[in-house]
Parts: C-alpha cells; sequence; structure tokens
C-alpha cells in the first residue's frame, strides 16, 4: 500500500466553483501534513500546511483528520491560475511522502 | 536571489555511462534531498542529507550515490545509468529538518538514459 494515496481527478470546475479533495496516509506516525502546488511537471511549491486545528490562507482551508487519516483540502472561488496539480506531503521521520497528485483544471 | 539551482536541466545519455547532475542552495540550509517524479508514482526520495558529510537512503536509493563535501552542493551521480533511471529530477533544500519547514525544489532535470 502506497504510504500516501490521492485521488488523481482530474476535476474540472468552472471559474468561481468550490472545488475539495483529500488524501489518506498509511502510517499513524506521520508527524506533520503539507499541500505543495506543481504547475506542468516544474518544481513544486509549498501551497501551505496542514495543522491540527484546520487552517485557512485565503481561499484555501486545509484539514487534518488524524483518526481516519485523511487530510483535505478546499479551494473556494476558484480562478483560472488554480489550474495545477497538487500533491499531498507527509512527513515522518526525517523524510517526506508524496503522493501521486490531484489535478485541478479550472475553466472559463 | 534565493534559490536551488540544478544542471544540467536535460540529459539524454547511454546505458553505462556515467553521469553527475549538480545541485547547489544559496540558502546555508543544513537538510537537502534528492527525488525523482515519475508518472503515476509521485516524487520519491532517493538520498537526503541532514548536514554536510551526513547522508542517509531514502525509499529507492539503488543506483544512486551522493555526497555532502560543503553545505551548499548535493550532487546526484549515476555511475551504471539503465534505461528504468530515466525520469524527472528534483533536488530539495530546506533550512533544517523542523516539523514543518518548507522544502524548496530546484526547477527539474530531466533525464533520458537511451
Amino acid at each position: 500500500r502506497k504510504e500516501v494515496e490521492q485521488d488523481p481527478g482530474p476535476f474540472n470546475v468552472p471559474e468561481g466553483a468550490t472545488v475539495a479533495f483529500n488524501c489518506t496516509y498509511s502510517n499513524s506516525a506521520s508527524q506533520s501534513f503539507f499541500w505543495y502546488r506543481q504547475d506542468c511537471r516544474k518544481e513544486p511549491k509549498l501551497l501551505m500546511s496542514v495543522y491540527s486545528s484546520g487552517n485557512e490562507d485565503g481561499r484555501f482551508t486545509a484539514q487534518l483528520n488524524r483518526a481516519s487519516q485523511y487530510i483535505s483540502l478546499l479551494i473556494r472561488d476558484s480562478k483560472l491560475s488554480d489550474s495545477a496539480t497538487y500533491l499531498c506531503v507527509v512527513n515522518r521521520d526525517y523524510k517526506l511522502s508524496f503522493g501521486a497528485g490531484t489535478t485541478v483544471t479550472v475553466r472559463a | 536571489e534565493a534559490q536551488v539551482t540544478q544542471n544540467p536541466r536535460y540529459l539524454i545519455t547511454v546505458t553505462g555511462k556515467k553521469l553527475t547532475v549538480t545541485c547547489s542552495q544559496n540558502m546555508n540550509h543544513e537538510y537537502m534531498s534528492w527525488y525523482r517524479q515519475d508518472p503515476g508514482l509521485g516524487l520519491r526520495q532517493i538520498y537526503y542529507s541532514m548536514n554536510v558529510e551526513v547522508t542517509d537512503k531514502g525509499d529507492v536509493p539503488e543506483g544512486y550515490k551522493v555526497s555532502r563535501k560543503e553545505k551548499r552542493n548535493f550532487p546526484l551521480i549515476l555511475e551504471s545509468p539503465s534505461p528504468n533511471q530515466t525520469s524527472l529530477y528534483f533536488c530539495a533544500s530546506s533550512l533544517d529538518f523542523g516539523t514543518y519547514n518548507e522544502q524548496f525544489f530546484g526547477p527539474g532535470t530531466r533525464l533520458t538514459v537511451l
């Protein structure tokens, strides 16, 4: 079983829509969690860290559910510029494990 | 400008011909790592380094070597490349390995082994 699993999508949404997707992780000892964004096989960039209490950054909201071992990302009021692949990342014992990514396409 | 650089950005080579991909960061980061990215598999860690002269294997270290003689550089060495090492490679660095430290990635190296 992969350490981090994501729905690959793609999620095709119109501008202004809300889109949400999850990621599950297999190891309950995982210590910290992130969402990274990757455009067209360019380098990944940190979108946001995910904290136990959930956190928000503008139009982006991340949630962590340790009991069920999943994290989620919600994007409100989608923009064309949000089109990208979103990578779920889990840290355990100095190693980062990446999901294969969820592709989001926002259409005009 | 704070950045991670990799060279070369693109490389086509043949089986068995030794190659080195360089990685350098100018942010005085302690932690550096190498990943490969293949379709459907996500990024997989090859090697990482907690500091100068300290390196350790990631999830897919077979066929690769690294060294960390200086803090800023972390080259990836393929002694005898094979076609299954055709991939997109990323180098990354972070300040140290605190729980929530951001990883900064280089632009990537597309390697094709014929």
